[in-house]
Formats: structure tokens, C-alpha cells, sequence
């Protein structure tokens, strides 16, 4: 599975937009980006998945430049419920069968 | 989307006692389960990958006889903390995977805190 790089902790203040980038150097051509969400003393939450391009759902965007060596997670203005570990994972199309690895996350701060 | 359900959200046993947790997808069918342990302020670490029928597949340093794995059917797992000490005092979480047309990926329960005392 392809190593991902995120930065360890972001800050923020409520009504911002926040960018959170992983590299994914060694992305290999039939994986996909996947990020989660996790909140203290919860399971991880599926945000958003995407192959190249822009992928955009109801919570956030995934930006994916043409070499597909890094993605950005964009999260419009953000709000204090926002606070959470945000997980970046490079994986085969078949994700449902294969498990997942985690790296370190970025731990995202939102404050008022 | 998926639901993935777990039992119990939190348990405290003596050392020594044996804990079961169960996983449930509750709307889909998964014939693999995964099973994680995450200690405070560290990432989710993979422990074992759980076959409906089969024998789960365990990662490096993860105890076999330690923690018993059953996959019975295409919804549920159990995982079993047999002789349970302090170090094994974690965060579990178990993950189901779902593929569909829009999305082909893993679904997390809520996690089962245990801790031993």
C-alpha cells in the first residue's frame, strides 16, 4: 500500500475554509484516496473517496492533480464540531475486501 | 450510509476474565470484518482480518489464542480478549467493507472501550 504524509496538526477558527494536503508519492495507478474522519472515542467516519480530478459531496472536496502524487481535503467553513483526526488512505479500488492502513492523521483544531 | 454496529460500547473486567465483543453490519452483508486496537492519542492499528467460514488472518505480533477471532456469518464477528491483563486495556474498533456503484469502501463501528482492571 502506497505511504501517505499528512501534517500531524492543523488550526483553525469557525467560518474558515481549511485544506488539509497528503502526499502519496508511490500511488500506484488502481488506487484511490479515501479520507475518514475520527472523533475522540469513536470509529473512524468516511468522508470522501476519489480517483483523479474533483470529487465533491455534501461535507467536503477532494482535489486530485493530474499526477495524483498528492490530494487536498477541503472542508468550507469549518465549524468548532469540525475538531476531529482527519485520516488521508491510499488503496486498490477493492477496498471493501482489503484492510486499511493507518498512518498518523492530522489532528484539526477549530476554534471560536 | 453502512452501519456498523458494536457490543459493547465499554467494558470493565478484572485481570484475568475473558471479554467478548461483537460486530454487526446491520443493512449489508460483509464476508470480511477487520479488527482494530487503538491506544490514546495513537492512529488505528490493524490487529486481524475476519473470513466468514474461515480462519481469520492475523497481523505480526497480533496473539492468535489471545484474541479469538469467529466470523459465523455474513454479519457478524466476535472477538474474544481471552485472560485479559492491563496492557490490553484499548480502544477497539471493527470495520466492514461495502461495495456498491457509487462507493466501494470500509464502514467503522463505533469502537468498544476496554479496559481492564
Amino acid at each position: 500500500l502506497a505511504k501517505t504524509t499528512q501534517p500531524i496538526s492543523m488550526d483553525s477558527y469557525e467560518g474558515q475554509e481549511v485544506n488539509i494536503t497528503c502526499s502519496h508519492n508511490n500511488i500506484a495507478t488502481n488506487d484511490y484516496i479515501t479520507w475518514y474522519q475520527q472523533f475522540p472515542s469513536q470509529g473512524p467516519r468516511f468522508i470522501i473517496q476519489g480517483y483523479k480530478t474533483k470529487v465533491t459531496n455534501e461535507v467536503a472536496s477532494l482535489f486530485i492533480p493530474a499526477d495524483r502524487k498528492s490530494s487536498t481535503l477541503s472542508l468550507p467553513r469549518v465549524s468548532l464540531s469540525d475538531t476531529a483526526v482527519y485520516y488521508c488512505l491510499v488503496g486498490d479500488r477493492d477496498q471493501a475486501g482489503t484492510a486499511l492502513i493507518f498512518g498518523k492523521g492530522t489532528t484539526l483544531s477549530v476554534s471560536s | 450510509g453502512a452501519v456498523v454496529s458494536q457490543h459493547p460500547s465499554r467494558v470493565i473486567c478484572k485481570s484475568g476474565t475473558s471479554v467478548k465483543i461483537e460486530c454487526r453490519s446491520l443493512d449489508f452483508q460483509a464476508t470480511t470484518m477487520f479488527w482494530y486496537r487503538q491506544f490514546p492519542k495513537q492512529s488505528l492499528m490493524l490487529m486481524a482480518t475476519s473470513n466468514e467460514g474461515s480462519k481469520a488472518t492475523y497481523e505480526q505480533g497480533v496473539e492468535k489464542d489471545k484474541f479469538l477471532i469467529n466470523h459465523a456469518s455474513l454479519t457478524l464477528s466476535t472477538l474474544t480478549v481471552t485472560s485479559a491483563h492491563p496492557e490490553d486495556s484499548s480502544f477497539y474498533i471493527c470495520s466492514a467493507g461495502l461495495t456498491s456503484t457509487s462507493t466501494d469502501t470500509q464502514y467503522f463501528g463505533p469502537g468498544t472501550r476496554l479496559t481492564v482492571l
